[in-house]
């Protein structure tokens, strides 16, 4: 079936710093979005991504769909405390399938 | 902010039980879906549901597994018979005409099964 590896599985980073987690799939992707959780909640949406190439932000996030459709990036500016939780990306695969990537844990040192 | 709400919000059960888990998807919404998440482990599709039927399932959604919108508002995932391996948070999601982004997660139901 359609996988979507995150790396990395968690990283730990001081406040103030930059972090930048990716997903790769060998499949092709329409759509690609990123979404955090929190413990025991579920997923947020934090980006959404419709077009190759296209490089979005919302606040400190920074979100970018490959030009290959199989991959994507997410890049975090200047990291608080409140940013802990885990982030997934996720590709859609017809109109109704969201495929979740393996989560990126980040734990943000103050 | 409109939000999905989910019931309860904490299932524990006897291997071998029906359980039947209830979600209110935002009222204007037309897609309803079921992800589950194994604890430490990915969000997992389920189902996808539209005009009154399944529009797709995974390999998970076996013969165990149904899904009904009893109602104008409700949106129910049963399973009939569970398992060990049932045990996990069961998120249920909608979406806005046109099949827009995936935005509305409820909070979850944590099934537990004994």
């Amino acid at each position: 079936g359609q996988q979507l590896n995150q790396s990395p599985q968690s990283m730990f980073i001081q406040e103030g710093e930059d972090v930048s987690m990716n997903c790769t799939s060998s499949s092709i992707f329409n759509t690609w979005l990123w979404y955090k959780q929190d413990p025991g909640e579920g997923p947020v949406l934090l980006i959404a991504l419709y077009k190759a190439g296209e490089l979005t932000s919302n606040g400190r996030l920074t979100a970018q769909f490959g030009i290959t459709r199989k991959d994507s990036f997410l890049n975090i500016s200047a990291s608080i405390p409140s940013d802990v939780g885990i982030y997934f990306c996720a590709g859609v695969s017809g109109t109704y399938k969201y495929i979740f990537g393996t989560g990126t844990r980040l734990k943000v040192l103050a | 902010e409109p939000e999905v709400t989910q019931t309860p919000s904490h299932q524990v059960t006897q291997m071998g039980q029906e359980v039947i888990l209830r979600c209110v998807p935002i009222s204007n919404h037309l897609y309803f879906y079921w992800y589950r998440q194994i604890l430490g482990q990915k969000v997992e599709f389920l189902v996808s549901f539209y005009n009154n039927e399944i529009s797709e399932k995974s390999e998970i959604f076996d013969d165990q597994f149904s899904v009904e919108r009893p109602d104008g508002s409700n949106f129910t995932l049963k399973i009939r018979s569970t398992k060990l391996e049932d045990s996990a948070m069961y998120f249920c999601a909608s979406s806005e005409p046109l099949a827009g982004v995936l935005k509305y997660f409820g909070p979850g139901t944590r099934l537990t099964v004994l």
